[in-house]
């Protein structure tokens, strides 16, 4: 049973960097991929990228491409999401989730970062 | 890339059955079987439902069940109960290696 743990809430300022983790457990190989997704307030998840620890391969989705860097420390099975240049608008609840094939199989219980200007 | 079309809401009394449709394009839903579905109850993370479009996770109730035909993809709720009610999302991967969500159906149990 895949379980993912994340970091605690951030609250930052408009221009500043968050950082969100996510611990693994529970893969039966090294091998995996994470995706990160978002959720603002009232609407629905919109999809940010994923890392492989396969291949180190990394995909973002466009409007997070120049923001968004992600990480995975294989020897503590934990990913980062590093996303630069906070605006008001990435407010919002920031997930981990294990990508397989096509779908989130499990999701982490979500990271709250809350934007003030 | 734009998101999956899903009705804003549906509703339905105990015991019914109510469908939540999810319409793409060819190079998402149109183009691969990597549809899923996802249920998210107030303050929590989402749950997978489905995957590949009409497959359920060990654990997932048989009242739920879901389809794709063409460029729509469809989830069924059989036997309504008041724990159903919540937020349903729809997934698909896409020709780009990226992940497409619909908006999202809030599904209220009168």
């Amino acid at each position: 049973q895949v379980h993912l743990v994340q970091s605690g809430a951030e609250v930052k300022r408009a221009g500043a960097s968050v950082r969100v983790s996510c611990k693994a457990s529970g893969f039966s190989s090294g091998n995996y991929v994470i995706a990160w997704v978002r959720q603002a307030p009232g609407q629905g998840p919109a999809w940010m990228g994923w890392i492989s620890t396969y291949t180190g391969k990394r995909n973002f989705a466009p409007q997070f491409q120049d923001r968004v860097s992600l990480t995975i420390d294989s020897s503590t099975a934990t990913s980062y999401m590093d996303l630069r240049s906070l605006r008001y608008d990435d407010t919002a609840v920031y997930y981990c989730a294990s990508l397989l094939e096509g779908w989130l199989e499990s999701w982490g219980q979500g990271t709250l970062v809350t934007v003030f200007s | 890339q734009s998101a999956l079309a899903q009705p804003a809401s549906v509703s339905g009394s105990p015991g019914q059955s109510l469908s939540i449709s999810c319409t793409g394009i060819s190079s998402d839903i149109g183009g691969y079987s990597y549809v899923s579905w996802y249920q998210q109850h107030p303050g929590k993370a989402p749950k997978l439902l489905i995957y590949d479009v009409d497959n359920r996770p060990s654990g997932v109730s048989d009242r739920f069940s879901a389809a794709k035909s063409g460029n729509t993809a469809s989830l069924t709720i059989s036997g309504l109960q008041n724990e159903d009610e919540a937020d349903y999302f729809c997934s698909s991967f896409t020709s780009s290696q990226t992940v497409l969500f619909g908006g999202g159906t809030k599904v209220t149990v009168l």
